[in-house]
């Protein structure tokens, strides 16, 4: 069946250092892909999607990156600050669903 | 803030009590969605509403029922819950691109309900 996972909990980056978070998914078929950031006590805040005809695209300090060969996409954050901390869930939007990986937790030191 | 409100933000219940979860939105999104967040989880979907009508319910015991009253409002009536229905509750919503889907959700902050 689908599934998008994600290959590790958790994530501890420098501030200032850049992140990158990765996931794989396994649906061929999937055609668009979006990354959610979920800080404690909130809900999934949209970062960046990426549709299946594009390998890359930039937003305000995020890049994500797809590859459909291996069926992997990444996160890139650069500079990353104290804000960033959360959770990271890739998600793969099919119709009308979205379905979310397990998630990354993003850890910031000082 | 977010654009997607749910009320309550808290809620504690019975197994015998009847509670409703609410959600509104004026982003004019026609697609509104609830999901289920257990602790360290990802949201898993409960059920898609699409112009008004429910287009997906993922197998969700009766003891929850949706509703859709208009373009704007989403509910879950509960009843008769169990304590594994304890959970974050999210409501979402997003436009309805009929060609291509390619459409992210704008969630609420949910409401954290716990089944005494």
């Amino acid at each position: 069946g689908e599934s998008v996972g994600l290959h590790l909990p958790t994530l501890s980056v420098q501030e200032g250092d850049n992140s990158i978070i990765n996931c794989a998914y396994s649906n061929s078929a999937s055609d668009y892909f979006i990354w959610y950031k979920q800080e404690s006590g909130k809900g999934p805040q949209f970062i960046i999607d990426i549709r299946s005809n594009m390998d890359k695209r930039q937003g305000q300090r995020v890049t994500v990156l797809l590859n459909k060969t291996v069926k992997h996409l990444s996160l890139q954050i650069a500079a990353t600050q104290p804000g960033d901390s959360a959770v990271y869930f890739c998600a793969e939007r099919g119709y009308q669903k979205v379905t979310f990986g397990t998630g990354t937790k993003l850890q910031v030191i000082p | 803030d977010t654009e997607v409100t749910q009320t309550p933000k808290h809620l504690v219940m019975g197994m015998t009590n009847k509670k409703s979860l609410k959600c509104e939105q004026h982003m004019g999104h026609r697609a509104m969605y609830w999901y289920k967040q257990k602790a360290k989880k990802p949201p898993e979907l409960m059920f898609v509403y699409s112009y008004e009508k429910l287009s997906i319910n993922e197998s969700v015991p009766s003891r929850f029922s949706p509703e859709c009253p208009n373009s704007s409002l989403l509910n879950l009536h509960l009843h008769a819950l169990q304590p594994e229905d304890s959970a974050l509750y999210l409501c979402a919503s997003s436009q309805l691109d009929l060609i291509s889907f390619n459409s992210p959700l704008h969630f609420g902050n949910g409401t954290r309900l716990t089944v005494t």
